[in-house]
């Protein structure tokens, strides 16, 4: 059974850092792209990140470029995104989800979700 | 940037009714359209990747169509479960979330 368990969220000052984790398992966690995808209270879905199977390839939504940086430690079977430069816009509950395609980084969905870490940035 | 727009934002309706969300591509997106439906305090679940073909264990009341800029999600006969928002979303370039549509009882 696939499981992604998030952690890592809490409360954090505009202008702080963060890290968050997801444990991955039931898969071969290195076949695989995995992504970071946050909902704000109460809004609708926003991708924030994705690395490809390898982490050899990273992309980022505009709105965290140069702030967010995701990584992945495939011998730990985990993902990682680290978080710089807080604004209360990044307040949200924060998803780990699987890509669907073996091998693929591009055109490829998310089938599998975490429950999620909530960052919430205030002071 | 590919926006996505979905419409009607909340439609309600009652068991057995068809129902149809649409959703539209600020520029050609092909056939990398998936549909996502989300349970309050829960996870979205996949329902449909590359427009119409149905995830597995998906009941087969849901179905999708579309290219390019319109698409939609069709679901025939709405169950009681079936009560969700539902997400389009692209994945021809970069992953953009339409914002949502509520499915509630009438």
């Amino acid at each position: 059974e696939v499981q992604l368990v998030e952690s890592g969220g809490v409360v954090v000052q505009p202008g702080g850092s963060l890290r968050l984790s997801c444990a991955a398992s039931g898969f071969t966690f290195d076949d695989y792209s995995m992504s970071w995808v946050r909902q704000a209270p109460g809004k609708g879905l926003e991708w924030v990140s994705l690395t490809s199977w390898d982490g050899g390839s990273t992309y980022y939504a505009d709105s965290v470029k140069g702030r967010f940086t995701i990584s992945r430690d495939n011998r730990k079977n985990s993902l990682y995104l680290q978080m710089n430069s807080l604004r209360a816009e990044d307040t949200a509950l924060y998803f780990c989800a699987k890509g669907v395609g073996r091998f693929l980084e591009w055109r490829d969905p998310f089938d599998f979700w975490g429950q999620g870490t909530m960052v919430t940035v205030s002071s | 940037d590919i926006q996505m727009t979905q419409s009607p934002s909340t439609l309600s309706a009652s068991v057995g009714d068809r129902v149809t969300i649409t959703c539209r591509a600020s520029q050609n997106i092909g056939e990398w359209l998936a549909w996502y439906q989300q349970k309050p305090g829960k996870t979205p679940k996949l329902l449909i990747y590359k427009t119409s073909n149905l995830e597995s264990g998906v009941p087969s009341r849901f179905s999708g169509s579309g290219f390019g800029t319109e698409f939609t999600l069709t679901i025939s006969s709405l169950q009681p479960d079936d009560f969700a928002t539902y997400f389009c979303q692209q994945y021809n370039t970069y992953w953009t979330f339409g914002q949502g549509t509520k499915v509630e009882i009438k």
